[in-house]
């Protein structure tokens, strides 16, 4: 089944501690993205990816960092996880950048004390 | 600035009472207009893709228009298991996604 899958689904963790999101892919897809959604906000884009090795910053790259060392994995690390990182994450990957459909995971909401 | 607006906040309807959607745009260079279907504690799901103004697309109960400045999403006698938040979303020349709020439908029975 293609699909894209998260780990963890639900997060709780203290200000300060690392943590890392994985995602991954099973679509051969080029673009991957990483989105955050709070209410009344809309999704916000964090980083995303055009390819292997290439990754670039979305509207609120702050406090994150990624990494595409293999086509169908995307990593969303906080190293020092703050109470505003509070949220509902979503990873998603599309064939390429371009106007095509993204495919979206089934989010991991992140609480942060 | 790039900017969507999705218009109204919320929307209840009863079972079978036809009504709109609203995503009002602006974009520097239209590659393409997106919608998605987005159900409660999961990731958005994939509706239509609108490249360019006259276009109209159509899914069951759902159809979307697209002019230079906005899209509809036009919803005909909808069932209860329509109710969901609908998103709209813009890319830009430079292949940027801009998101809009979304709409909360509530269909009643």
């Amino acid at each position: 089944e293609a699909q894209v899958t998260q780990n963890p689904r639900y997060l709780i963790t203290v200000t300060g501690k690392k943590l890392t999101v994985t995602c991954s892919q099973n679509m051969n897809h080029e673009y991957m993205s990483w989105y955050r959604q709070d209410p009344g906000l809309g999704l916000r884009q964090i980083y995303y990816s055009m390819n292997v090795e290439v990754t670039d910053k979305g509207d609120v790259p702050e406090g994150y960092k990624v990494s595409r060392k293999e086509k169908r994995n995307f990593p969303l690390i906080l190293e020092s996880p703050s109470p505003n990182q509070t949220s509902l994450y979503f990873c998603a990957s599309s064939l390429l950048a371009g106007a095509y459909e993204q495919y979206f995971g089934p989010g991991t909401r992140l609480t942060v004390t | 600035e790039d900017q969507v607006t999705q218009s109204p906040e919320a929307l209840r309807l009863q079972e079978g009472e036809s009504s709109s959607l609203n995503c009002s745009y602006t974009v520097s260079g239209l590659r393409g207009l997106f919608w998605y279907r987005q159900d409660p504690g999961k990731g958005p799901e994939f509706l239509f893709t609108l490249y360019s103004a006259g276009e109209e697309k159509e899914k069951e109960r759902l159809k979307a228009t697209l002019t230079k400045k906005e899209s509809f999403l036009h919803i005909t006698a909808p069932k209860p298991e329509d109710s969901a938040t609908y998103l709209c979303a813009v890319q830009d020349s430079n292949y940027q996604l801009i998101w809009g709020a979304g709409t909360k439908l509530i269909i009643k029975p």
